[in-house]
């Protein structure tokens, strides 16, 4: 089956820096990757996504690049501020049922102000 | 509009006991699911369901059964509660489809002693 690996596994940062985290997934045959955020306490939330036949997305701050031949993805967050602080995951899947997401183990962000 | 509710918020529970959480969502998604959130491991899925009567095993199913006789509802059973099933659980749902956002519910976390 598919196996997500999410590094690094804490991340600090100085307010207005950028920040990137990077996975790399298992099975060529997934096509969707998601990255979500979770505040502490909180439910996961989803920020931003990807699908395999996309090479880049963007959204204000966010964005996430996808390499299908090396199966990897990257979240990358600029100019940094506070409330960015948070657990962030990436997870990856694949078929129909594309919301059958594996998830990786989760980055720590820490925006020092 | 409710999204994923789960109940209860908090559980303490002793080995070899049983219970069960409840997940209901009034987004009439086809599909739900249930994860475990671990420190250090992400989210893991337990078990998911593509439809009413549909159910199947995730990555780490053992020691869990589900059932979905409604679009509603997909009820998670403990069967009997050991420590290692200490954990957050969040009940997931989402339309069918690549891409269709995944709604998570606000969690419960289950001790067992």
């Amino acid at each position: 089956g598919e196996n997500v690996e999410q590094h690094p596994s804490t991340l600090s940062v100085q307010e207005g820096d950028s920040a990137v985290i990077k996975c790399t997934y298992s099975d060529s045959a997934s096509n969707y990757f998601p990255w979500y955020k979770q505040e502490l306490g909180k439910r996961p939330q989803l920020i931003i996504d990807i699908r395999s036949n996309v090479g880049e997305k963007k959204d204000q701050r966010i964005a996430v690049t996808l390499n299908k031949t090396a199966k990897h993805f990257s979240l990358h967050i600029t100019e940094t501020q506070p409330e960015d602080s948070a657990v962030y995951f990436c997870a990856a899947s694949r078929g129909e049922y594309g919301n059958k997401l594996v998830f990786g183990a989760g980055t720590i962000l820490r925006v020092k102000s | 509009n409710a999204g994923v509710t789960q109940t209860p918020k908090f559980q303490v529970l002793k080995t070899g006991q049983s219970m069960t959480l409840q997940c209901a969502q009034d987004m009439n998604h086809e599909y739900m699911s249930w994860y475990r959130q671990d420190p250090g491991m992400g989210l893991r899925l337990i078990h998911y369901s593509v439809g009413a009567g549909i159910t199947d095993q995730g990555e780490v199913p053992n020691g869990y059964n589900v059932s979905r006789s409604t679009t509603e509802d997909f009820p998670l059973r403990l069967l009997s509660a050991a420590p290692s099933q200490t954990s957050v659980y969040f009940c997931a749902s989402s339309s069918r489809g690549l891409g269709s956002p995944l709604h998570f519910g606000n969690g419960t976390r289950l001790t067992v002693t």
